[in-house]
């Protein structure tokens, strides 16, 4: 079964380093990848996505994610953190055979001034 | 503008009562989620639909239904079965199940 695991519960970045959130997926094919945020209380809004191609995508607010098939992996980083990057992460895979986007737990950053 | 309404934003509703969330589109998607959102549990999925007329369960079904009537709208009954309503609602939509969703911004659901 597919699924995706995040290792990290909370972290917490001084602001103005740098950051990088793990993710590790579960999936028999190449896999549609994506990262969310989510403010407390709001909806999701997409980060970045990986379909094919240059395993290395940008997103909006700054933030970029590096696809690794060896290691299963697909890390959201960003060079320089802002208070504002405060808040909570979600990665997602791409479903086989036309289900839903599945999510790992979270990560909830925090960022120390 | 192109989006997904949720409504209502908080909802408070006596135990062994029913109660209708709703969720609106107007992206023009075919496909449109349910997710349940608890504290350090992620997004679980209840229900899918890829298409007018037809809707899935997902992991998490037990005490829930829907309805797939128009491709705009795609409404949550949280039912007496469900054993602990009490979360975060959040309804979604994509142009195929295998493309980024789009989120609404949630229904916090209290049940007392």
């Amino acid at each position: 079964a597919q699924s995706v695991t995040q290792p990290d519960i909370h972290i917490t970045v001084s602001e103005g380093a740098s950051l990088e959130l793990r993710c590790n997926y579960s999936y028999g094919a190449t896999p549609y990848l994506f990262w969310y945020v989510q403010s407390p209380g709001q909806g999701l809004q997409l980060l970045l996505k990986y379909f094919s191609g240059d395993t290395l995508v940008q997103g909006i607010k700054g933030f970029e994610a590096e696809f690794k098939r060896s290691q299963s992996s697909f890390n959201l980083r960003k060079p320089s953190v802002h208070w504002s990057d405060a808040a909570e992460y979600f990665c997602a895979v791409g479903p086989q055979a036309g289900t839903a986007l599945i999510f790992g737990k979270g990560t909830t950053l925090s960022v120390s001034s | 503008d192109g989006g997904i309404t949720q409504s209502p934003k908080y909802l408070f509703r006596k135990e062994g009562q029913n109660v209708t969330l709703s969720c609106e589109q107007n992206l023009n998607h075919d496909a449109m989620y349910w997710y349940r959102q608890d504290p350090g549990q992620g997004l679980r999925l209840i229900y899918y639909s890829q298409i007018v007329n037809d809707f899935q369960k997902g992991d998490i079904a037990e005490g829930y239904s829907v309805s797939r009537e128009k491709k705009e709208s795609f409404p949550l009954t949280v039912t007496s079965a469900q054993k602990n309503p009490t979360a975060f609602y959040l309804c979604a939509s994509s142009i195929d199940p295998a493309r980024s969703a789009f989120f609404g911004q949630g229904t916090r659901l209290t049940v007392v």
